[in-house]
């Protein structure tokens, strides 16, 4: 049973670099979230999809973030001109919507560190 | 707006005994899923019970159980016969786009 993957695990960027995280959720998961969590916080709601439809967007994502999820499947979370305050760690998951009361699925995360 | 509080930063319980961990959320829905999730050193979250807010009845799992007040919108986890692989940071969540807590530390002394 292959669960939620993300890649990469780890990334170091400068800053004012681009990065682009993606996620590949549980194959049968019609529904994708995206959360950022800092050392000591729960994770911070950015976005959820269901399906290709981007639902749901935060406050928290600025117009430097984008996430997309064509056709359904994965999803990339892109972020432009990366700043020292984005440093965290950014959590996908996925669901079944009606099922299991929507439990969500998380993927181990990819570290962002900007220097 | 939707917000969930766990007002225990940190909890210690030694090994084998009980601890109850509390969450207290506000919302306007009447339907809605609460959940517990554990978060061990390894950061990848794992999903430790579910309640449904429409049932009555406090959700059980093994050694975890939920104290789940609908009226006063309070949702506490009880680990029983605690064991040292239950330390880790605790999470309460509900809602569809899974609105978090701050968490919870659990040290279980040996």
């Amino acid at each position: 049973d292959t669960g939620v993957s993300q890649n990469p695990r780890h990334k170091i960027t400068k800053r004012g670099q681009n990065v682009t995280f993606r996620c590949d959720p549980i194959s049968e998961h019609n529904r994708l979230y995206w959360y950022r969590q800092t050392l000591g916080q729960g994770p911070e709601f950015l976005t959820y999809f269901q399906n290709e439809a981007q639902l749901e967007k935060s406050r928290l994502l600025s117009d430097r973030f984008s996430a997309e999820r064509p056709k359904g499947s994965f999803s990339t979370l892109e972020i432009q001109r990366t700043e020292q305050g984005d440093s965290a760690m950014y959590l996908c998951a996925s669901s079944l919507k009606g099922s299991s009361g929507n439990t969500i699925y998380f993927g181990e995360g990819s570290w962002l560190t900007v220097v | 707006a939707q917000t969930v509080t766990q007002s225990q930063p940190e909890m210690s319980v030694q090994e084998a005994e009980t601890v109850t961990l509390s969450c207290t959320y506000d919302t306007s829905e009447s339907d809605y899923y609460l959940f517990w999730y554990k978060q061990p050193p390894s950061r990848q979250m794992i999903l430790v019970i579910r309640q449904e807010a429409y049932k009555q009845q406090n959700a059980t799992e093994n050694r975890f159980s939920v104290n789940f007040q609908k009226a006063a919108k309070s949702f506490s986890l009880k680990i029983s016969d605690s064991q040292l692989g239950d330390a880790a940071m605790y999470f309460c969540a509900f809602g569809n786009q899974f609105y978090f807590g701050t968490g919870t530390s659990l040290t279980v002394i040996p």
